[in-house]
This record gives structure tokens, sequence and C-alpha cells, in this order.
């Protein structure tokens, strides 16, 4: 069975700290995404990476940096937590770049930052 | 550009009753179209999708979708709800722009089955 694995399914932080989300797939995808998930406003897109070490912003990448070494692993970094970023943090990959037969998400992050 | 709506952010059904959450889509170009739930406290799982070819698609756990280009919909149904399908369904149109999928997501719909 393919799996996404987020590697924290809770996680509280204090304001200004740096915070590292951990995005794993054992698929084999090229493609791989961060979504914050608000209530009201569904998924939106933070950033996304088509190839290692390549990485392109998605709709709000504002306070967000990524990074992509290996192909499984694609880590979301909150470079001095705020408040606003409390959300649930979803990672996601596909399959192949041009082909979108449907993401697989991870379980997700929720984050609280005091 | 693209969007797309869902009609109704909260949707109440009676056990064994239809199942019908709405979709509107907008779009310049075809679109690949998507159904995905989403359990509380867990991540997105795909449940359907069109691509190409016919379109009525069948998904998982007994729900379908009709595309309907003329109307820009992709509804959601399912003949008879059953207690275990209370969950929130976000619909997501894709299209490729300079080689990149783009992927819009709903703000979702939230199914509550009554007893």
């Amino acid at each position: 069975d393919v799996k996404v694995t987020q590697s924290s399914r809770y996680l509280v932080k204090r304001t200004g700290e740096k915070v590292f989300l951990e995005c794993v797939q054992d698929m084999d995808h090229e493609n791989m995404f961060w979504y914050r998930q608000d209530p009201g406003l569904g998924l939106r897109l933070i950033y996304f990476s088509y190839d290692v070490k390549m990485k392109e912003k998605g709709d709000i990448p504002e306070g967000y940096s990524v990074s992509r070494e290996k192909k499984e692993r694609f880590s979301l970094i909150l470079e001095s937590a705020s408040t606003n970023q409390t959300s649930m943090y979803l990672c996601a990959s596909s399959f192949r770049r041009g082909r979108n037969y449907g993401y697989t998400f991870g379980s997700g992050t929720r984050l609280t930052v005091v | 550009a693209q969007s797309v709506t869902q009609l109704g952010s909260h949707v109440s059904v009676s056990e064994g009753a239809l199942v019908l959450l709405r979709c509107n889509y907008s779009s310049s170009v075809p679109p690949y179209l998507f159904w995905y739930v989403q359990y509380p406290n867990q991540g997105l799982q795909l449940l359907l999708k069109y691509t190409t070819g016919a379109t009525l698609v069948k998904g998982i756990n007994g729900f379908e979708a009709e595309f309907k280009k003329s109307e820009t919909s992709f509804h959601l149904t399912k003949p008879s709800a059953h207690m275990s399908d209370a969950a929130e369904y976000f619909c997501a149109v894709s299209s490729t722009s300079g080689g990149y999928q783009k992927v819009t997501f709903g703000t979702g719909t939230k199914l509550q089955v009554i007893p």
C-alpha cells in the first residue's frame, strides 16, 4: 500500500521558533506538495516540487520555505512561527509531472503556535 | 484561471437516504475532476476521478459522480447513506498550464448522517 508519512500528527511550538515539518513518500512519486487547511478556506497550496532540489511557490508561500534534497522527502519550514500559522498541514504526492491522476495525502500535522 | 464551488458547507441526510453533494467548476481548458473524502483528523483520500472518456465515474464506497460539461458540474451521489459516510468531502479541478498541473480545491462539504 502506497504511503505518504508526515512525521508528527500534533505539534505545539512557540512564536518565533523555527519549525520543520517532514514528509516522506515511498511511491517513487516525482511531485510533492504542501497544503494548509483552515475551516471555510479549504486547502491552500504553499509550495510544491516536481523534482529533487526543485521548488515552486504556491498560492500562499509567505513565511514558509521548503527543502527537497531527496526524491522521497519534502520538508516544510516555518522560518519564524507565528500564531496565524496555526493550522492543519497536509503533504501530498503524485506520480509524474504533467499528469494528474490524483494525489496521495499524508495524515496531516496539526500545528499550534502559542 | 480555474475555480471550484461547492454548494453547501454542511449537508445532513438520514441514514438510507440519497446523498447529493454539489460541485461546479470553471476552467478554460478541459479539466480533470476529483472528489476526495476526509475523515476526522485524517488526510484526504481519493474517492473518484474524471479524466477522459465515460462521464459517469464510479468510486469507492458506492459513490459516483457525473461530469456534465454543459452545466460545468461534477456532483457526487450515493443512493443510500451509511453512518460511516459522515465526513468532509472536497471537490477539485486540475488542468495543465505551462507543463505543470494546477489543482484547485473547493472549500469542502461536511456530510452528517442522521440515524
